[in-house]
């Protein structure tokens, strides 16, 4: 039982560049969530899907797509990398019903030169 | 004002000693609060969650919520050195099913 996995752990990307992070989850929850952590600003989240088929954007969108591929699978895509984006990227899902739990990933740390 | 609020830290206790976290939120009709440990270059941990007034206790972990007051705490009892990482407050608000607030986290340092 592996959680929530994400890969990949580390990527160095050139301003201009485009990939792909991926993450998918074995908890059977149908909520996932993309967050970027910067120091001095928390968490952020980017996007989130409340369940297969449905994605929606958070605080901080610009700049990021999503997919949800099915009900184990988010991925997050940057189309255009910029040094803006140099952050670890945090996957999570949440517990299905009225709990809330959010459960993450191991995190991609992501430096965009 | 921010949704969530902690104390950035960094909080500095002796081993052996209760470690004290806060948390005040700004959403009156909030349910459900959780507190996340982060170790440096690891991902947020759920380590409580409490969703009605009062003492929730876990090990060496409270968690107390007075909703009236709009604020939850963490106390650590009998800190350890493995205790010292950076402790997120989440809140969910109201009106928001698939979403957290997060706070921005205290930094706990145990001294040994």
């Amino acid at each position: 039982n592996a959680g929530v996995t994400q890969t990949p752990k580390f990527q160095v990307l050139k301003t201009g560049q485009s990939m792909t992070l991926q993450c998918a989850q074995d908890m059977n929850h149908n909520s996932m969530y993309w967050y970027r952590q910067d120091p001095g600003m928390g968490l952020r989240l980017i996007y989130y899907s409340a369940s297969e088929g449905t994605t929606d954007k958070g605080e901080v969108p610009n700049g990021y797509n999503v997919s949800r591929l099915n009900k184990r699978e988010f991925s997050l895509r940057l189309e255009s990398a910029a040094p803006s984006q140099t952050s670890v990227y945090f996957c999570a899902t949440q517990t299905s019903g009225s709990s809330y739990e959010q459960y993450f990933g191991p995190g991609t740390r992501l430096t965009v030169t | 004002q921010k949704e969530v609020e902690q104390n950035s830290g960094p909080l500095s206790v002796p081993e052996g000693a209760i470690a004290s976290l806060n948390c005040t939120y700004s959403d009156r009709g909030s349910q459900s609060f959780f507190w996340y440990r982060q170790y440096s270059g690891k991902s947020p941990e759920l380590i409580m969650f409490i969703y009605s007034n009062g003492d929730k206790e876990d090990g060496r972990f409270t968690a107390q919520l007075n909703k009236a007051s709009q604020y939850v705490s963490l106390l650590i009892r009998d800190s350890q050195p493995s205790d010292s990482a950076t402790y997120l407050c989440a809140v969910k608000l109201e009106g928001r099913d698939y979403k957290l607030s997060f706070g921005a986290g205290t930094t706990v340092t145990v001294r040994a």
